[in-house]
């Protein structure tokens, strides 16, 4: 009974391809976020959506797209991918996005490699 | 600029012998202070939120303390299974939703 699953574990793929990283969690949380850890281990954040809307949208290309069908579930796909791109990228989530710290409960983490 | 430094990069202790990890931050307004551990090929797990200087926090052999620009990690009698990265974070008042991740002390405990 995972609290924050991410699918695919491991993805390996050629640059100029499209692709998307599932996440879903099952704490009932109203917040989800995606962070990218680079090699240097920094956790940047990316997106972040509560209740399936977009609240926090960073400096990222717009190849990046998140997708939020439902609370419990945020994807991101990315387009034409390049050799920059290869990461750790991590989904989140936490209680609520507003009024008092949250703390967040991540997932296993998706190793992007692009070739 | 929001900056989290965290210091020292990597430490190795020998099984038993305590020590610190530090963080210091620069944001505008800070709501919480977070130290997450993060063990290899996994996501960041939870361990404390500091909110106001002068707060501790304990936890097995973990205890977390906060000042108005630093953070320290004391681990006592520190264990081989202690050996992990210790990431801190900071959520800042500009945005409620925002935290800045320090990239992270690796601490490596010898048996």
């Amino acid at each position: 009974d995972t609290a924050v699953s991410q699918t695919p574990k491991y993805l390996v793929t050629q640059m100029g391809n499209d692709k998307s990283i599932k996440c879903e969690q099952n704490l009932g949380h109203d917040t989800m976020y995606w962070y990218k850890q680079d090699s240097k281990k920094f956790l940047k954040i990316m997106f972040s959506y509560n209740n399936k809307e977009l609240i926090i949208n960073e400096t990222v290309p717009n190849r990046f797209s998140p997708k939020s069908p439902d609370k419990a579930h945020l994807n991101l796909h990315i387009n034409s991918l390049e050799l920059g791109d290869s990461a750790v990228y991590f989904c989140a989530s936490s209680q609520d996005a507003a009024g008092v710290t949250e703390t967040q409960y991540f997932g296993p983490g998706t190793r992007l490699l692009v070739l | 600029e929001d900056q989290v430094t965290q210091s020292p990069e990597a430490l190795r202790l020998q099984e038993g012998e305590s020590s610190s990890l530090n963080c210091s931050y620069t944001v505008s307004g800070l709501r919480g202070l977070f130290w997450y551990r993060q063990d290899p090929g996994k996501g960041p797990e939870f361990l404390f939120t500091l909110y106001s200087a002068g707060e501790e926090k304990e936890k097995e052999r973990l205890k977390a303390t906060l000042t108005k620009k630093e953070s320290f990690l004391h681990i006592t009698a520190p264990k081989p299974e202690d050996s992990a990265t210790y990431l801190c974070a900071v959520q800042a008042g500009s945005s409620a939703s925002k935290i800045i991740f320090g990239s992270g002390t690796r601490l490596s405990i010898r048996p």
